[in-house]
This record gives structure tokens, sequence and C-alpha cells, in this order.
């Protein structure tokens, strides 16, 4: 398997809390991938970020990337309700046509 | 923007029978994919395809054959359903593979009796 420590599986949050995710893979990648899925839909990204890239912001999340540990975290800073979601990272696989996921991050944010 | 298109949105069939799943992305992305989630699990790649007419396996295409006869189009079809089976079966697509962001569609889910 791509993932050698698995995702955290869920996470509780109150409104206004900030909360961290977490995933280590195993083989060299170029790119890691953080997409959220909203119950019944399909997963959708919300950011990439690739291996010359130690940190990327997208309005409250932060995501980086450590190429010497081969892991990545994705930081929600004041959770809202509407961040409830699961949230999967994703690298390229080793012919860089797709992508390997990981078992995901159940996040639960109450008001 | 673009968008993928599942269909159908439920699937229920009976224990052994040939089920087709077909998706459609007007993206005129050259990738398109498909992948397998269970209940509480991750995204596992069945079959993936680079090109019109191309087809790759991905490492839970057993059990499953996948047809790409046009770039817009992506089928895939379960070989023979097994009883009491549950997942959901989503489509995505991409323009540079794993370098770029996929786009899925909004699954199709089924059920074996």
């Amino acid at each position: 398997s791509q993932w050698g420590e698995e995702n955290l599986q869920a996470l509780s949050i109150q409104e206004g809390e900030d909360v961290t995710m977490n995933c280590s893979y195993k083989t060299y990648t170029t790119v890691v991938h953080w997409y959220r899925q909203d119950s019944g839909r399909g997963p959708a990204l919300i950011i990439l970020i690739r291996s010359n890239e130690r940190e990327k912001r997208s309005g409250r999340l932060r995501a980086t990337l450590d190429t010497s540990s081969q892991s990545s975290s994705l930081s929600i800073t004041a959770a809202q309700c509407e961040d409830t979601a699961v949230y999967f990272c994703a690298t390229d696989d080793q012919g860089g046509r797709a992508l390997i996921f990981g078992t995901g991050t159940t996040v639960s944010v109450s008001p | 923007g673009g968008i993928i298109t599942q269909t159908p949105k439920f699937l229920i069939g009976q224990e052994g029978q040939k089920l087709t799943l077909k998706c459609q992305q007007n993206f005129n992305h050259d990738t398109m994919y498909w992948y397998r989630q269970d209940s509480g699990k991750g995204l596992r790649l069945i079959y993936y395809s680079i090109t019109e007419n191309d087809l790759q396996k991905g490492d839970l295409s057993e059990g499953y054959d996948a047809s790409r006869e046009k770039k817009s189009s992506f089928s895939l079809t379960v070989t023979s359903a097994q009883k009491n089976e549950m997942a959901v079966f989503l489509c995505a697509s991409s323009n540079r593979g794993g370098q770029d962001t996929q786009y899925f569609g909004p699954g199709t889910r089924l059920l074996v009796l």
C-alpha cells in the first residue's frame, strides 16, 4: 500500500476550533492532493500541493508537505459547521497517471 | 467549467447479474477513472483510461470490465454481481493524470439483493 500510517479516522470538534489531519506515504510522490467529500456526493479537490512547495493556503485551509518525512497535513482554521465532511489525501502513482487515496478522515463540526 | 454525469444514480441488481454503469464528461479531459467506495472507506481504483479505446487496470479490476469508446464517455460493467454487495462507484476525469485535479461525478449506488 502507498499509505503507511493510516489517516486518523474521525475528529469531532466545535465551531471556531482549529483541526489538523495528517497523512504519511511510503513511496516518492511529486504531488499531494487533498479532497473533501460531502455526504452523498463525489470528492472535490480543495488543495493540491506539489513537491516544490512546503505550504499552501486557500482561505481557512492550510496544507503542508514534507518530502523528507513523506508526510502531508491539512489544517482548518476556525472550523465552521459546513466544514463537516470526509477529507482524503491522495498521491500520484508511480506512473503519474492515477491517484492513490488514503482511507479518509471524518471531520464533524458541531455548533 | 464542466460536469461529470453518472447513470444510473441507483442500481439494484440480482446475484450473478451483469450490470453496466455509465459516465460522461464534458471537460474534454483525456483521462477517465472508475473508483469503488465501500461504506466508511477510501476510494479504490478499478480501471482508468488515458485516451479513447485505452484501458488500464487498477488494483480492483477483477470482476469488472470497462469500455472507453469515446473521449467523453467511460463505461464500467460488473460482470457478475455478488449477493449483498453494496458500494458507490465514482467516475472521475482529469487533464494530466495524477498531476492535475480529478473531477468526480456524484456516484452510482449499487445494491445487490
